[in-house]
């Protein structure tokens, strides 16, 4: 199994443009959450989803949107990027078999200047 | 919401000492607490995890304590080694399911350092 796939590694943006951050999966976990970090402030849940179809806001979802039309792919779109979604972003997912536990992405670094 | 405070956020020990990570939330509906290591430009990863119905747990040189009353959990990492080195976060979240774990909340993290 990959696990969670995060794609692209790094990115730069100027201000303005639009990206959508891809995520995808290869556990069937139902579960997947899209977070952010910013150096000395932990993590931040910006969407998640409890199956396809189904997502919900987060505690910072303003500037971004998701879709969950399959189990395995949860893509993070940014639209009009900003300095202030400089930032790095992880995807993680949970399941029935993790007990809890999130399984994370290796993280997608996004820089807009 | 949950809030989750995470103390210290530093934290410089001496190799061989131990090291203690404490948490509070303000949730009493929370029953699912994990503890994330996370290296230096690398993901974060389940060290360790505790639910409400348990007040200890121990894995090796790492153990984890709740007090439900007070709303507070702590991480204890004993005969501390460099490569203990990292930033540690705390989370909670009101429960785990068949399918997967209600959403988590972070704490804002502690940069533990041990010195050899």
């Amino acid at each position: 199994n990959a696990g969670v796939t995060q794609t692209p590694k790094f990115r730069i943006l100027k201000i303005g443009q639009s990206m959508t951050l891809q995520c995808t999966q290869d556990m069937n976990h139902n579960y997947m959450y899209w977070y952010r970090q910013d150096p000395g402030m932990g993590l931040k849940l910006i969407y998640y989803s409890v199956g396809a179809g189904i997502t919900d806001k987060g505690e910072v979802p303003n500037g971004y949107n998701v879709s969950r039309s399959t189990t395995e792919d949860f893509p993070l779109r940014l639209e009009l990027a900003a300095p202030s979604q400089t930032s790095v972003y992880f995807c993680a997912s949970s399941g029935a078999r993790t007990g809890g536990g999130y399984t994370f992405g290796s993280g997608t670094r996004l820089t807009v200047v | 919401g949950e809030n989750v405070e995470q103390h210290p956020s530093t934290l410089s020990v001496q190799e061989g000492d131990s090291a203690v990570i404490k948490c509070t939330y303000s949730d009493s509906a929370s029953n699912y607490f994990p503890w994330y290591k996370q290296e230096l430009g690398k993901r974060p990863q389940l060290i360790i995890d505790i639910r409400s119905n348990v007040g200890e747990k121990k894995d090796q040189r790492i153990a984890v304590t709740l007090n439900k009353t007070a709303k507070h959990f702590s991480l204890h990492i004993t005969e501390t080694q460099p490569e203990d080195s990292a930033v540690y976060f705390c989370a909670a979240s009101r429960g785990t399911y068949q399918g997967g774990s209600e959403k988590l909340v972070f704490g804002k993290g502690t940069k533990l350092t041990v010195n050899p």
